[in-house]
């Protein structure tokens, strides 16, 4: 069963506009990371955050976590056309062998 | 040239042939991974490797067989392969974080259709 699912599961945006997704989870997590992936190509790693961590930066790029609620959001700014691609949410349990999980994604969709 | 190398990048078989999907890594990471990536599923692990000699089964290893020559080789064997294990294959690797942050690095991917 999937530990992350993402919402939306398709976005559409213009060119410029800031692109929101979000990542639901159900157990505990050591921390939890965003891969972006273009159309049939292998997912690229984008940033980690950690579960004691509330919101980390990178770029353009910022990320949430609220660990009470479960759930993370990638927030892309000032988008660009070459943004458009699936991004995944990625969640490393507590325990054992950090097994990483993959959400369904969210298709982004940059329209310039 | 790339970290993460796999090959073939596509390939057309039949049911019950025997399949092997390589991958190659010049990262120097000892973890490596297999998955498969089918539309509206994500991403599910099917074979994961910590070191030459640990092999451990993810959540749908069935029908599959994996071998680790290498650190920087593992495979996948479809040892009769069947129509719904057609799907996108990836490999990545990983370091090893003590404290559990693990980046994975993956592959192109492979195609595999499966008639």
């Amino acid at each position: 069963s999937q530990q992350g699912e993402e919402d939306p599961q398709a976005l559409s945006i213009q060119e410029g506009e800031n692109a929101t997704m979000n990542c639901s989870y159900k157990t505990s997590i050591n921390n939890l990371q965003w891969y972006r992936q273009n159309s049939g190509r292998g997912l690229v790693h984008l940033i980690l955050i950690r579960s004691n961590e509330r919101e980390k930066h990178s770029g353009r790029l910022r990320v949430t976590l609220d660990t009470s609620k479960k759930s993370s959001s990638l927030l892309i700014t000032a988008s660009r056309a070459a943004d458009t691609a699936s991004y995944f949410c990625a969640t490393a349990r507590l325990g054992g062998y950090q097994k990483v999980t993959f959400g369904t994604g969210t298709k982004l969709q940059v329209i310039p | 040239d790339a970290d993460v190398t796999q090959t073939p990048r596509n390939r057309i078989t039949k049911t019950g042939k025997r399949i092997m999907l390589e991958c190659s890594q010049t990262k120097g990471h000892d973890r490596m991974y297999w998955y498969r990536q089918d539309p509206g599923l994500g991403l599910r692990l099917i074979y994961y490797s910590f070191d030459v000699k640990d092999i451990n089964k993810g959540e749908i290893s069935d029908g599959y067989s994996v071998s680790r020559q290498a650190q920087a080789k593992f495979s996948l064997s479809l040892e009769s392969a069947i129509p719904n294990q057609t799907a996108l294959y990836f490999c990545a690797t990983s370091d090893f974080s003590p404290i559990g942050t693990d980046t994975q690095y993956f592959g192109p991917g492979t195609r595999l259709t499966v008639l």
